[in-house]
């Protein structure tokens, strides 16, 4: 279902400490997953993916988990800086004919303090 | 590679009136997907074109169509606008059904 109003959980952490930012997804049939960073009057800029078919998967400071058991996706920032403030969202697709459909989670707003 | 783009940025609007959108999706990337974001509801799907057909369609009234061009630049057209349309409208451009999504940056639409 929709939500109304939406309260976006925040996560305040302090320059060089490592962030952890955490979604749940609700559909078992999602076999791919995305982790997007939305700044302020911007689209959404892609930071890492991953495939059902792995559990973790690592970019530069970025980690990203997987557990299908628990439906869980979470994003690991490692050494966190002033310009990593932002939203998160974590989104997700089906295979099949879910063409070209992401479904995304309500949003995570990091503050990182110099 | 130049990313997705979205003309007009900004665009206001007053209530009945229909608007268009335009976007561009990267150079090679034959699927565009529609998004509207909200502070209410967030990002929703929209609709999504390849090949200039529709193969998806969300949870929106009829009032909200789309195409794609065999160049695979998109518009989508919102009529008889109402004050609850006011959303940054997202485009993203892919090559495939399963494949990233690249954003632009939205046009911001206001209806007044």
């Amino acid at each position: 279902g929709e939500s109304v109003g939406l309260h976006l959980p925040t996560l305040s952490v302090q320059e060089g400490d490592n962030s952890i930012i955490n979604c749940a997804y609700s559909n078992s049939a999602s076999d791919y997953f995305i982790w997007y960073k939305q700044e302020s009057g911007k689209g959404p800029q892609f930071i890492i993916d991953i495939r059902s078919n792995m559990d973790k998967r690592q970019g530069q400071r970025v980690t990203v988990l997987l557990n299908k058991t628990v439906k869980h996706l979470s994003l690991q920032i490692a050494a966190t800086q002033p310009g990593d403030s932002a939203v998160y969202f974590c989104a997700e697709i089906a295979g099949g004919t879910s063409y070209g459909k992401l479904t995304f989670g309500q949003g995570t707003i990091l503050t990182v303090h110099p | 590679k130049a990313g997705v783009t979205q003309t007009p940025r900004y665009l206001i609007k007053t209530r009945g009136q229909q608007v268009t959108l335009s976007c561009s999706p990267i150079s090679g990337h034959r699927s565009v997907s529609w998004y509207q974001q909200t502070p209410g509801q967030g990002l929703q799907f929209l609709f999504e074109y390849f090949s200039e057909t529709q193969r998806n369609k969300g949870n929106f009234p009829g009032r909200f169509s789309g195409r794609q061009f065999s160049n695979s630049r998109s518009e989508m057209n919102v009529s008889t606008l109402e004050l609850g349309d006011s959303a940054l409208y997202l485009c993203a451009s892919s090559s495939g059904n399963t494949d990233t999504q690249y954003f632009g940056p939205g046009t911001r639409l206001t209806v007044l």
